[in-house]
C-alpha cells in the first residue's frame, strides 16, 4: 500500500520567515494530495490541495509543488505569522478513492 | 453550513467495553470515512461508506465496524476495547468517494476515546 513520509517532524521559524515542509510517497499511482492543518483540539482543515497534472499551486502565502517523477511534494509558506504555529499533514491518495495515507506531521512554530 | 459534527467529544471506557461514536456529514455529502489517529501521528484510514456501503477498509481488526444511515450520517462500533484504541476517531465526509473533481474530503473535531 501508500507509504507517505514527511519531513521534518518539527520546524520553528521566525515571523515573517518562510517555512518549507516535504513529503514522499510510494505508490506512484497517487494523484490526489492535500495538506492539511491541524490545530489543539480540532481536526484537520483542509488548506490547500494539488492534483498530479499540476506541478505546482499557489494560494496567498501558501503553495504546494508536485514532483512526481521523484515522487515527492511540498508546501510552502511564506511570511510566516504565529497563527500559522499548528501541526501540518500531508496526504495521498487516488482520486477514485475515499482514503487518504498521511504522513506522521510537522509541529510548526512560528515566534513572534 | 454545519460542518461534519461528531459526537461525543470524549469518551472514557474500559477495556472490554463496546463503543459507538457518531458522525453527521456536511449536508449534500453522501460520503463518509472514518480515520484513527493516535497521538503524534497523522490519522489512519478505517472505513469508507458511500450509499451506505462500505466502499473501503483499511487494516485494523473485525472488532471495527461501521455503517451509513439512509441521512447519509455513520457510526462507527468498537469491540472489545483494548488500551491501544486509545486515540482521536476522526470523521470525515465528501460530495462523492473519490478526492477527484474537487471534492476534497472535510474533517469534524473527532471523538477522543480514553480506554483505561
Amino acid at each position: 500500500g501508500e507509504n507517505v513520509e514527511q519531513h521534518p517532524s518539527t520546524l520553528s521559524v521566525q515571523e515573517g520567515d518562510s517555512a518549507v515542509i516535504k513529503c514522499t510517497y510510494s505508490d506512484s499511482a497517487s494523484n490526489y494530495f492535500p495538506w492539511y492543518k491541524q490545530e489543539l483540539g480540532k481536526g484537520p482543515q483542509l488548506i490547500i490541495d494539488i492534483r498530479s497534472n499540476v506541478g505546482e499551486k499557489k494560494d496567498q502565502r501558501i503553495a504546494v509543488t508536485l514532483n512526481k517523477t521523484a515522487k515527492h511534494f511540498s508546501l510552502h509558506i511564506t511570511e510566516t505569522q504565529p497563527e500559522d504555529s499548528a501541526v501540518y499533514f500531508c496526504a495521498a491518495s487516488l482520486s477514485n478513492a475515499g482514503k487518504s495515507t498521511f504522513g506522521d506531521g510537522t509541529t510548526l512554530t512560528v515566534k513572534p | 453550513d454545519a460542518g461534519v459534527t461528531q459526537s461525543p467529544t470524549h469518551l472514557i471506557k474500559t477495556r472490554g467495553q463496546q463503543v459507538t461514536l457518531r458522525c453527521s456529514p456536511i449536508s449534500g455529502h453522501k460520503s463518509v470515512s472514518w480515520y484513527q489517529q493516535v497521538l503524534g501521528q497523522g490519522p489512519q484510514f478505517i472505513f469508507q461508506y458511500y450509499e451506505k456501503e462500505e466502499r473501503g477498509r483499511g487494516n485494523f481488526p473485525d472488532r471495527f465496524s461501521a455503517r451509513q444511515f439512509p441521512n447519509y450520517s455513520s457510526e462507527l462500533n468498537v469491540n472489545a476495547l483494548l488500551l491501544g484504541d486509545s486515540a482521536l476517531y476522526l470523521c470525515a465526509s465528501s460530495l462523492y468517494p473519490g478526492q477527484g473533481l474537487n471534492q476534497p474530503q472535510h474533517f469534524g473535531d473527532g471523538t477522543r476515546l480514553s480506554i483505561l
